[in-house]
């Protein structure tokens, strides 16, 4: 039982580009979240899925794009990659608390 | 979700008690207290969570005021390996929000030898 799981671990991007960031969880939970925290701050929702097939916006969901196509993954997209998006992604998911991933770090440049 | 103040540090030396306070005076009926914490680059940790009793788990202790609008989150013998920042969330956990979190900025604890 390896919880929740993202990939990759750490990403340069060169703004413009695009790139995926995968969360999978192995729990059987139905609510999955992406959140982003930068430095000095607390982690703030960018989308969240209380299902398979179906997203929400968070608190800050512009520049981002998520699909939940399986139960078990959800997935943060970034179409084009801005300085601003520079920042640690935690990805969790929920029975009764939620659980959370080790991050992702991404610097875009 | 109510909206709550926590001291932005505080120290503690190794094997004594942490206690961590939380105001929450806004608090509606049926909001829970939730504990969580991050160490050092690390996603989240649930700690505990309670709605008006006390409550105790393995790892803390969590003791909410009677007119529930504050609450202490109490580590019985802190170790350097508690040293983390500490979130104290009110929420109900059946909102409209997919029962998201509202993290604010916690209390960084020290734990010093």
């Amino acid at each position: 039982n390896a919880g929740v799981t993202q990939t990759p671990k750490f990403r340069v991007l060169k703004t413009g580009q695009s790139m995926t960031l995968l969360c999978a969880q192995d729990m059987n939970h139905e609510y999955m979240y992406w959140y982003r925290q930068d430095p000095g701050m607390g982690l703030r929702l960018i989308h969240y899925s209380v299902g398979e097939g179906t997203t929400a916006k968070g608190e800050v969901p512009d520049g981002y794009n998520v699909s939940r196509l399986k139960k078990q993954n959800f997935l943060l997209g970034l179409e084009s990659a801005a300085p601003s998006q520079t920042s640690v992604y935690f990805c969790a998911s929920m029975r009764e608390t939620q659980y959370f991933g080790p991050g992702t770090r991404l610097l875009v440049l | 979700d109510a909206k709550t103040t926590q001291p932005p540090s505080m120290d503690c030396a190794e094997g004594r008690a942490a206690n961590l306070p939380c105001n929450h005076s806004t608090i509606s009926g049926n909001e829970y207290v939730y504990w969580y914490r991050q160490i050092h680059s690390q996603g989240p940790q649930y700690i505990i969570h309670g709605l008006k009793n006390n409550e105790t788990n393995e790892m803390a202790s969590l003791i909410i005021t009677e007119d529930r609008k504050s609450s202490t989150l109490i580590l019985p013998h802190a170790t350097l390996r508690d040293t983390a920042v500490y979130y104290c969330i009110v929420r109900v956990p059946s909102s409209n929000s997919g029962y998201a979190l509202n993290f604010g900025k916690g209390t960084s604890l020290l734990v010093t030898p």
